[in-house]
């Protein structure tokens, strides 16, 4: 699985959007980039996925570049509820395990 | 509903002592992983399972092993439990399909002392 790049810590506004980039330049071609976020002392949640296209759902959009280097997870209007750690994972094939980074801790101000 | 559990939720045993913590999930998932997380590390694989009797080790396997008797279970045990293996235990299951999430139980929060 590719290595991903994430920055070590973001802030956000309440009620604005929170863009958190993610770099993974060297991802192949069958492989998926994932988003999972970990509130504090939970198990990790699921966001999205996605291969080539962007994607949308309830919680947040991935935008993933054509060269598909890095993305982007949007969430569009961002709530205290949404302080986590953020996860970008690649994983890709027969290959169903997910290698963990740092990730990056999103804190959302009043 | 389907879910994953894990029990239990807390556990405080003694250096040398055989623990085993349980993992269970109701979505008939075909994958099962077990996580620890220590700050300062992330989440790191310890073992997973494919399928019934299938096991693999992770990137932190020693110390720890699974047993996969039926679909819904993958019970991890801790054969002589050291103070190392203190930590925040994670269960997880995904289906064999590729681009599916993976689920995460609650955790298992293990104190050795």
């Amino acid at each position: 699985d590719a290595k991903t790049t994430q920055p070590t810590s973001m802030d956000c506004a309440e009620g604005r959007a929170a863009n958190l980039p993610c770099n993974h330049s060297t991802i192949s071609g069958n492989e998926y980039v994932y988003w999972y976020r970990q509130i504090h002392s939970q198990g990790p949640q699921y966001i999205i996925h996605g291969l080539k296209n962007n994607e949308t759902n309830e919680m947040a959009s991935l935008i993933i570049t054509e060269d598909r280097k890095s993305s982007t997870l949007i969430l569009p209007h961002a709530t205290l509820r949404d302080t986590a750690v953020y996860y970008c994972i690649t994983r890709g094939g027969s290959n169903y395990k997910l290698t963990f980074g740092k990730g990056t801790l999103l804190t959302v101000n009043p | 509903d389907a879910e994953i559990t894990q029990s239990p939720r807390h556990k405080i045993t003694e250096t040398g002592r055989q623990v085993t913590l349980a993992c269970h999930q109701t979505w008939n998932h075909n994958n099962m992983f077990w996580y620890r997380q220590d700050l300062g590390h992330g989440l790191r694989l310890i073992h997973y399972s494919y399928g019934v009797h299938d096991t693999n080790k992770g990137e932190v396997s020693d110390g720890y092993s699974v047993s996969r008797s039926n679909t819904e279970d993958l019970p991890l045990t801790l054969e002589s439990a050291a103070s190392s293996q203190t930590s925040v235990y994670f269960c997880a299951s995904s289906v064999m399909i590729s681009g599916y999430e993976q689920f995460f139980g609650p955790g298992t929060r293990l104190t050795v002392l």
